[in-house]
């Protein structure tokens, strides 16, 4: 079984410019969770989608941040602009319905913002 | 408010020593709660979860946690450590009524002495 994969591994950018991470998660989890990952925190969840459909983003900067998740398959997440302190480690994650909410996990993209 | 708490940042032990993990949480009801590993560079896994039940759960990679719910505690216990344990752990706390909405400790970095 293919896991949740996500591109790309890496990204450096300058504050103020745009970025965008994608997720293709496992196939047939309809739910898809973007987290965000400062060095030293736990994980945050920023959007929560149910197939296409938004149900939490109540932590999400939604100024800067915006996430879309079409045919509700893959996702993107953007951040535009980009400020210093958005560096960090996006991970994305799936889960299946009626399951034992079981998270499977992206190996994220660590982006750099200088 | 619901919370996670990780009172240990670093934990250092030898190789075939046991170990504890300390979690301990804030939550209006009887929660859902998960222990996850992050190994460098990668996504995190679910190691075991406790919904309801016998209090003592047992999981992948011979880990075990137990459900005190006087003390607000799910520690993480393994009898024998490996090297190949060495790794982020983090404890979770879940089950929004409907939505389902992980909050996150901030992690125990485990290292492991030969």
């Amino acid at each position: 079984e293919a896991g949740v994969a996500q591109s790309p591994r890496y990204k450096i950018i300058e504050k103020r410019q745009s970025v965008a991470f994608w997720c293709n998660p496992i196939s047939g989890h309809a739910t898809l969770y973007w987290y965000q990952q400062i060095l030293g925190q736990g994980p945050k969840l920023l959007i929560q989608f149910q197939n296409n459909g938004v149900v939490d983003d109540s932590q999400l900067p939604k100024d800067r941040f915006s996430a879309e998740r079409l045919k509700g398959v893959d996702s993107t997440l953007k951040i535009q602009p980009a400020k210093l302190e958005d560096s960090a480690v996006y991970l994305c994650a799936s889960s299946y319905p009626g399951g034992d909410e079981k998270l499977f996990f992206g190996s994220g993209t660590q982006l750099s913002v200088l | 408010a619901q919370s996670v708490t990780q009172p240990d940042i670093h934990i250092t032990v030898s190789e075939g020593a046991s170990l504890e993990l300390r979690c301990n949480y804030s939550y209006g009801a009887t929660p859902y709660l998960f222990w996850y590993v992050q190994s460098p560079g990668q996504g995190l896994q679910l190691l075991l979860k406790y919904f309801s039940g016998d209090t003592l759960v047992q999981g992948i990679k011979g880990f075990e946690a137990e459900f005190k719910r006087s003390q607000s505690s799910f520690n993480l216990r393994k009898p024998s450590v490996h090297w190949s344990d060495a790794a982020e752990y983090f404890c979770a706390v879940g089950g929004t009524g409907g939505t389902y909405k992980y909050i996150f400790g901030t992690g125990t970095r485990l290292k492991v002495l030969a």
